[in-house]
């Protein structure tokens, strides 16, 4: 079956640590996507990749980073300067990057600061 | 930035009842979705609505397209147990998608 695939499903950070998530699909896809969900609250896109070795800052990119090396992943990197981590991360990917094309989510990493 | 808000934060009913929420946006769109979040998990795409339909089904939803008032509703019909998720609805941002904040919906056997 064709999907994507997120891991860890529950990942602790300690102080001043990078953490990376992992995000895999295989769904052929273009466009790939990482957001942030908070309690109650909506998505907030992180960064986002129209295709391979190209990748833009979404509308909190700052204390993140990621790579697009292969079509089929896309990892996020956490860094020590995203001084509230704690969160719910998605990861999605779409056909093209296009706002009329339906994403596919994975089934999120929670991270939390031990 | 967020684009689309939902009305209801939550809402609660009794199985077999019809749900209905909204999604007001700010800006013009070329189409609207709506996706559901079961709880801890991802979201599920449902439905896409274009902005020159006005009405759409889906099995047991319905979801509708106002763009002179710019909103939209998603009716799900007979409601479940399984139903038991939060809506988003998701509207265009350049080549992305802004997501409101959702509605949480229980539905209560």
């Amino acid at each position: 079956d064709g999907g994507i695939t997120q891991s860890p499903k529950y990942l602790f950070r300690k102080e001043g640590q990078n953490v990376t998530l992992s995000c895999e699909q295989n769904l052929n896809h273009d466009a790939m996507y990482w957001y942030r969900q908070d309690p109650g609250q909506g998505l907030r896109l992180i960064y986002y990749s129209q295709i391979v070795n190209d990748f833009q800052k979404g509308d909190i990119a700052e204390g993140y980073s990621v790579s697009r090396e292969k079509k089929e992943s896309f990892p996020l990197t956490v860094t020590s300067a995203q001084k509230n981590p704690t969160a719910f991360y998605l990861c999605a990917s779409s056909i093209v990057s296009a706002n009329n094309q339906p994403q596919h989510f994975g089934d999120g990493t929670r991270l939390s600061i031990l | 930035s967020q684009q689309g808000e939902e009305d209801p934060q939550a809402l609660s009913i009794q199985e077999g009842e019809n749900a209905t929420m909204n999604c007001s946006y700010k800006t013009s769109i070329n189409n609207l979705q709506w996706y559901r979040q079961n709880s801890g998990r991802g979201l599920v795409h449902l439905i896409l609505i274009r902005s020159n339909e006005r009405e759409k089904h889906s099995g047991r939803l319905r979801v509708t397209l106002d763009t002179s008032k710019k909103s939209s509703s998603l009716l799900i019909t007979a409601s479940r147990a399984a139903d038991t998720a939060s809506y988003f609805c998701a509207s265009p941002n350049d080549y992305k998608l802004s997501f409101g904040a959702g509605t949480t919906v229980t539905v209560r056997a």
